[in-house]
This record gives C-alpha cells, structure tokens and sequence, in this order.
C-alpha cells in the first residue's frame, strides 16, 4: 500500500539550531515527492519539490530535502531555523500517472525556542 | 496572479444539513483537488477533477460529492451532515494532473456540524 510516514509528530528546534525533519514514504511506482508547510489558519504552501535528477533539491526560505532511494526517505533540512519556522510541515507523494492522487504525512509540528 | 480562493472560509451546520463549499483556482489551472484535514487523520484526498470531469476519488461516503464547471471552478457537497464531518476543507489547484504537478492551496473552510 501506499504511503508516507512521518515519524515525529512534534518537534522543538532552538532558533538558530539546525533542523531535520524525517519523511519516509512506500509507493510502487517513481515517485514524485513534495515539501509543504502550514502556519496555523493557512493553507498549505509547498517548499520544495522532488521529480528526477539531482537528489538534493533546494526550496523557498533556505530549505533542502534530499531523496535517498535506497532508505525511502525524502528529509527536510534547515541550517538555521528562525522563530518564524514555527509551523507544521507535510511530506507527501504522488506521480506523474492519471488517477495518481497525492498522499500526505501526519505532518510534523516545528516549535522553536528562543 | 491571484491564489486559490475558497469561500465561504467558516461554516457552521447541524446535523442532516447539506453544504456547499466553493473553490475557484488560480487562473489557467485545469486541476482541482479537495482534501479535509482533521487532527486525527490529518490531510485526506476526498476527489480531483481536471477539465470537469472526476480523474480520482478518495475512500469517503457517497455523500461527499463534487463537480468542476468549464471555467475550472469547482464546488464540493455535502449531504445529511454528522459530526464527524467537521473538518477543515481544503481546495488545491494544479496545471495538470495533481499526483505529479505542484499544487496550490486556498485559505480552506473550516466547517463545524453542531
């Protein structure tokens, strides 16, 4: 079956500390593997994107992800994480096939202390 | 260009009612997709309709519909509401199919069945 783990629901990172959000996903066919974050009352903005190619993918606000296919996971990176950070962030995962639909994590809750 | 726009953002029904939830996607998007997403079960595809017509349909009741009109606005039913069905409702819209394509999110309704 398919789907998407994320293994920690909460998270609190000290503002300035590095970050790194665990995503692991079982899908059959190439996936195609996306980043997004939701600030509390906001829909959900994507941050980056995976489809082919170069396996670290960079994203809007200085974060990363980098695919690893041989452990299934697809983990977001921040070097610096800034109060504004604070948010709930999903993995999810798709492919470019008709009738394919998106399958989202549980998310993970980032809290960031001063 | 202007974002995904769901109106209306907040609802409240009781019990039997039926709701309408409208979403009109950005301009040139041919994708619309409908999740709710609740504490517990986080973010579920309920439908996607490209060009008016239903591409994939998510694991919930009849009672959940959808349709998609020429100009890619698409509109969500729900009918002989319970409580188990408040939730935010969420709306994406792509330029092709959602599982490969980036989606963009509107705001959401939050629907609460008292």
């Amino acid at each position: 079956a398919q789907s998407v783990t994320q293994p920690d629901i909460h998270i609190t990172v000290s503002e300035g500390a590095s970050l790194e959000l665990r995503c692991n996903y079982s899908y059959g066919a190439t996936p195609y593997l996306f980043w997004y974050v939701q600030s509390p009352g906001q829909g959900l903005q994507l941050l980056l994107k995976y489809f082919s190619g170069d396996t670290l993918v960079q994203g809007i606000k200085g974060f990363e992800a980098e695919f690893k296919r041989s452990q299934s996971s697809f983990n977001l990176r921040k070097p610096s994480v800034h109060w504004s950070d604070a948010a709930e962030y999903f993995c999810a995962v798709g492919a470019q096939q008709a009738g394919t639909a998106l399958i989202f994590g549980k998310g993970t809750t980032l809290s960031v202390s001063s | 260009k202007a974002g995904v726009t769901q109106t209306p953002r907040y609802l409240i029904k009781t019990r039997g009612q039926q709701v309408t939830l409208s979403c009109s996607p950005i301009s040139g998007h041919r994708s619309v997709s409908w999740y709710q997403q609740t504490p517990g079960q986080g973010l579920q595809f309920l439908f996607e309709y490209f060009s008016e017509t239903q591409r994939n349909k998510g694991n919930f009741p009849g009672r959940f519909s959808g349709r998609q009109f020429s100009n890619s606005r698409s509109e969500m039913n729900v009918s002989t509401l319970e409580l188990g069905d408040s939730a935010l409702y969420l709306c994406a819209s792509s330029l092709g199919l959602a599982g490969g394509n980036e989606q963009f999110f509107g705001p959401g309704t939050r629907l609460t069945v008292l």
